[in-house]
């Protein structure tokens, strides 16, 4: 079993829907966790980090279910730009120093 | 502030040719530092990370290895290149625990 997964997509939604992506992780261990997004042929850079108690960024939420052992984003209101691959990122505690990937979720938002 | 460079941009390098990459961060101390590939269409795979100098934890056997011999400096290479090792390599440091990753430009290998 994968560290992290995602469901690859591709999702397929028009503007202003509302778009919802899980990842799960193995290790219950596992201390810090993130969001990040890749356009075409680009390195990824962060959207935004996923706190306990959930985090809104604008039009992004991100929530954290511990028990559950998964994150989830939120897209409201999704825009022609939000088009990209979206990828969690789990860390260890520890300061192990491991820093895992999810294979990523590709969002295509269609006029 | 804090920049990372990788190069080269890309690379096609014949098969049983021997590789070395090399990535640079400026601006911070004692990073964390990691080589992910990424093959098309697929996420990120952890090659190998590093929490200081010569220290180096592999993730996934195979035909690379890396080096980390200055603070700042992480380098991956391989002796002979498989058609299989052919991807998009990414750098990335991480300053602290649970702070972001920040990711050099990468370098699109092919192997022919």
């Amino acid at each position: 079993r994968k560290e992290v997964e995602q469901d690859p997509g591709p999702f397929n939604v028009p503007e202003g829907a509302t778009v919802a992506f899980n990842c799960t992780y193995s290790n219950s261990a596992s201390q810090s966790f993130f969001w990040y997004r890749q356009d075409c042929r680009k390195e990824p850079k962060l959207l935004m980090s996923v706190y306990s108690s959930g985090n809104e960024d604008g039009r992004f939420t991100a929530q954290l279910n511990r028990a559950s052992q998964y994150i989830s984003l939120l897209i409201r209101d999704s825009k022609l730009s939000d088009s990209a691959t979206y990828l969690c990122a789990v860390t260890y505690s520890g300061n192990t120093g491991k820093l895992i990937f999810g294979q990523g979720t590709t969002l295509q938002v269609k006029p | 502030s804090q920049t990372i460079h990788q190069w080269p941009a890309t690379l096609v390098q014949p098969v049983g040719s021997p590789l070395s990459l090399e990535c640079t961060v400026e601006g911070t101390s004692n990073p964390n530092l990691y080589w992910y590939r990424q093959a098309a269409g697929r996420g990120l795979q952890l090659l190998f990370y590093s929490v200081g100098i010569g220290q180096i934890s592999s993730e996934v056997p195979q035909n690379l290895s890396a080096s980390r011999p200055q603070d700042r400096q992480f380098i991956l290479s391989s002796k002979k290149l498989l058609l299989s090792d052919s991807g998009f390599y990414l750098c990335a440091w991480v300053g602290q625990v649970n702070t972001e990753a920040f990711f050099g430009q990468g370098t699109r290998l092919t192997v022919v």
